[in-house]
């Protein structure tokens, strides 16, 4: 079964402008988790989707945004960049089903912005 | 407001030796943990979970502990081997379906041969 699959891979973008990336999900997983990484903040929570509905979101700005698709593909956008999104990028899927499951990620998308 | 957290920034252990990491949290909410095995330039990669209605999971040379009381949990792992070298984290999910999993800061583990 594959598994998560982010692309691109790595990015390099210039302040001002828009980026989206992409996130399959492993066949079967409905919910789709995105995650930003930096050495200074962690791992923080973006947002969630399941069945092409935000059902969770983080404390980041508007300028964020995401959505996801019948096959339950899943793109995130960030407008304005600025230099500070610099970060690694990771989605995660996740099977619904009774009791608690883990979530899988990808291999992330490394933006940089100059 | 840190609801895991990871006091220990850095571990070294040798090889051959236990590693022990240790996660705290402060949210009683939370009722199911995870860990986390992360290499430079990639995502996280799920090692073991435990639920609270237990206090030990075991899967081969990493074992979980959960002690609710002391809102504390650690990873146990023997022996290490140098491909243990990582970052570790230790995440909970907000019950009742919340999908957002709250990430501790991360433990750096080198095995040394």
């Amino acid at each position: 079964k594959a598994g998560v699959t982010q692309t691109p891979r790595y990015l390099i973008k210039t302040r001002g402008q828009q980026v989206t990336l992409s996130c399959s999900p492993i066949s079967g997983h409905r919910s789709v988790s995105w995650y930003q990484q930096t050495p200074g903040q962690g791992l923080q929570f973006l947002f969630e989707y399941f069945s092409e509905t935000q059902r969770n979101k983080g404390n980041f700005p508007g300028r964020f945004s995401g959505r996801q698709f019948s096959n339950s593909r899943s793109e995130m956008n960030v407008s304005t960049l600025e230099l500070g999104d610099s970060a690694l990028y990771l989605c995660a899927s996740r099977s619904i089903g009774f009791g608690n499951t883990e979530a899988f990620f990808g291999q992330g998308t490394r933006l940089t912005v100059v | 407001d840190q609801q895991v957290k990871q006091n220990s920034p850095s571990l070294s252990v040798q090889e051959g030796r236990i590693s022990i990491l240790n996660c705290d949290y402060t949210n009683s909410m939370f009722d199911y943990f995870l860990w986390y095995k992360k290499y430079p330039a990639e995502g996280p990669t799920f090692l073991i979970s435990i639920s609270s209605i237990k206090d030990k999971n075991e899967d081969g040379r990493f074992t979980v502990f959960l002690n609710k009381s002391a809102k504390h949990l650690s990873l146990h792992i023997v022996p290490s081997q140098p491909g243990d070298s990582a970052v570790y984290f230790c995440a909970a999910p907000l019950p009742f379906g919340n999908e957002k999993l709250t990430f501790g800061t991360g433990t750096r583990l080198t095995i040394i041969p």
